[in-house]
């Protein structure tokens, strides 16, 4: 009972590298989301997808690219990272039940040098 | 502008008593709001919801309270055990396409036995 899986679990990259975090999900779920966790700022949305080859930009977007690839897999991209995007990144899924209830990974924890 | 807040950043309770945590919104057009609990390296995971139409919402130990015209909810824990002792998120869910829901920071609920 997979559910929500991402990888890599920790990741430490230079300034100015670029990475990919891999997200599925095994509930047939039509929409997913990326949040960034901060100390004192809880859960930020980055970007999300309401179903699949659909994405838009959530309240913290700048710096990230995203995919959908298919309706399993949403992937968060950082093209050129940067000390400020250090943080736990957490990939979520939704069912679009009543409660609008999401399914969240265990999380990437992601540093930039 | 955070739409959703939860003022205070950590809770100590001894085991047995209640556990209030609190959490406040500034948009009224919200219409579900849903409790989150999270351990440490893991994802959040669902406690309990909400629907914008009730004040009053019960499961098991876990009973949450809204206040429409406060714009306020409230979880309670009763009793409080030691197992409880993690960051409690509260989350609004919005209208959008992927009805995508807005956390607040996170209280930390230490549960002293």
């Amino acid at each position: 009972n997979a559910g929500v899986t991402q990888t890599p679990k920790f990741q430490v990259l230079k300034t100015g590298q670029s990475m990919t975090l891999q997200c599925a999900q095994d509930m047939n779920h039509n929409s997913m989301y990326w949040y960034r966790q901060d100390p004192g700022m809880g859960l930020r949305l980055i970007y999300y997808s309401a179903s699949e080859g659909t994405t838009d930009k959530g309240e913290v977007p700048n710096g990230y690219n995203v995919s959908r690839l298919n309706k399993r897999e949403f992937s968060l991209r950082l093209e050129s990272a940067a000390p400020s995007q250090t943080s736990v990144y957490f990939c979520a899924s939704s069912g679009g039940g009543s409660t609008g209830e999401l399914f969240f990974g265990e999380g990437s924890r992601l540093t930039v040098l | 502008d955070q739409q959703v807040k939860q003022n205070s950043p950590s809770l100590s309770v001894q085991e047995g008593r209640i556990s209030i945590l609190n959490c406040d919104y500034t948009n009224s057009m919200f219409d579900y709001f849903l409790w989150y609990k999270k351990y440490p390296a893991e994802g959040p995971t669902f406690l309990i919801s909400i629907s914008s139409i009730k004040d009053k919402n019960e499961d098991g130990r876990f009973t949450v309270f809204l206040n429409k015209s406060a714009k306020h909810l409230s979880l309670h824990i009763v009793p409080s055990q030691p197992g409880d002792s993690a960051v409690y998120f509260c989350a609004a869910r919005g209208t959008g396409s992927a009805r995508q829901l807005t956390f607040g920071s996170g209280t930390q609920l230490t549960v002293l036995p």
